[in-house]
């Protein structure tokens, strides 16, 4: 059973470029969560991704954005990079049933912007 | 909004030290708590679960008790072992549901032999 893909590993970017992040669920999950963990620092929440719609979204500006695709599969988009957008950025996937909210996580892309 | 409190690091124990690492959550009602744990380059893992008051989780010799009347859900191992050192997460979920997770800073741990 394959867990919480994402792709890519490592990605190197410059100011003011867009990046694009994927992640792909655990099987049988429908529900994606995005989060953002700086150097040192607890993971902090994006949004989250439900029936292709974003459902909750953390303190984050609008340059960043996702989708989710009818195959569960989702993207996370971050545009005019800054510096501070450096990070590992963490694709979180669960089942939607009842109030269950365990999450299982991918390993991560490392984002550096220059 | 939800809050997750946990203690600093970098926390560092011999070989078969019983280990504590505290941590208290400030929320809407009583989500579940989580404890996840980050070895060195790899990604989160859950390592234990509470979903309700006087759950106790438990997992690979790690406990764990959901203490509504002090909102603390400590991580406690009896013996650690070298292969323990890794950062760890107390974590807590969001009662109205949508799966939000909100995650405390992380306490490192480094067990020397």
């Amino acid at each position: 059973d394959a867990g919480v893909t994402q792709s890519p590993t490592h990605l190197i970017k410059t100011r003011g470029q867009q990046v694009t992040l994927r992640c792909s669920p655990k099987s049988g999950h429908d529900t994606v969560s995005w989060y953002q963990q700086a150097l040192g620092q607890g993971p902090q929440f994006i949004f989250q991704y439900y029936e292709e719609e974003e459902r909750q979204r953390g303190n984050f500006p609008d340059r960043f954005s996702g989708h989710q695709f009818p195959n569960y599969s989702s993207e996370l988009n971050v545009n005019a990079l800054l510096l501070g957008d450096s990070a590992l950025y963490l694709c979180a996937s669960s089942l939607d049933v009842g109030n269950t909210d365990t999450q299982y996580f991918g390993p991560g892309t490392r984002l550096t912007v220059l | 909004g939800n809050s997750v409190t946990q203690m600093e690091g970098p926390v560092t124990l011999s070989e078969e030290a019983f280990l504590t690492i505290n941590c208290t959550y400030t929320a809407t009602g009583y989500p579940s708590l989580f404890w996840y744990v980050q070895y060195p380059g790899e990604g989160l893992q859950l390592l234990l679960k509470a979903t309700k008051a006087d759950d106790k989780g438990s997992n690979k010799g790690f406990e764990a008790t959901y203490r509504k009347e002090t909102t603390s859900f400590h991580l406690e191992k009896g013996s650690v072992q070298v292969s323990d050192s890794a950062v760890y997460f107390c974590a807590g979920g969001s009662s109205g549901g949508y799966q939000k997770v909100t995650f405390g800073t992380g306490t490192k741990l480094q067990v020397i032999p």
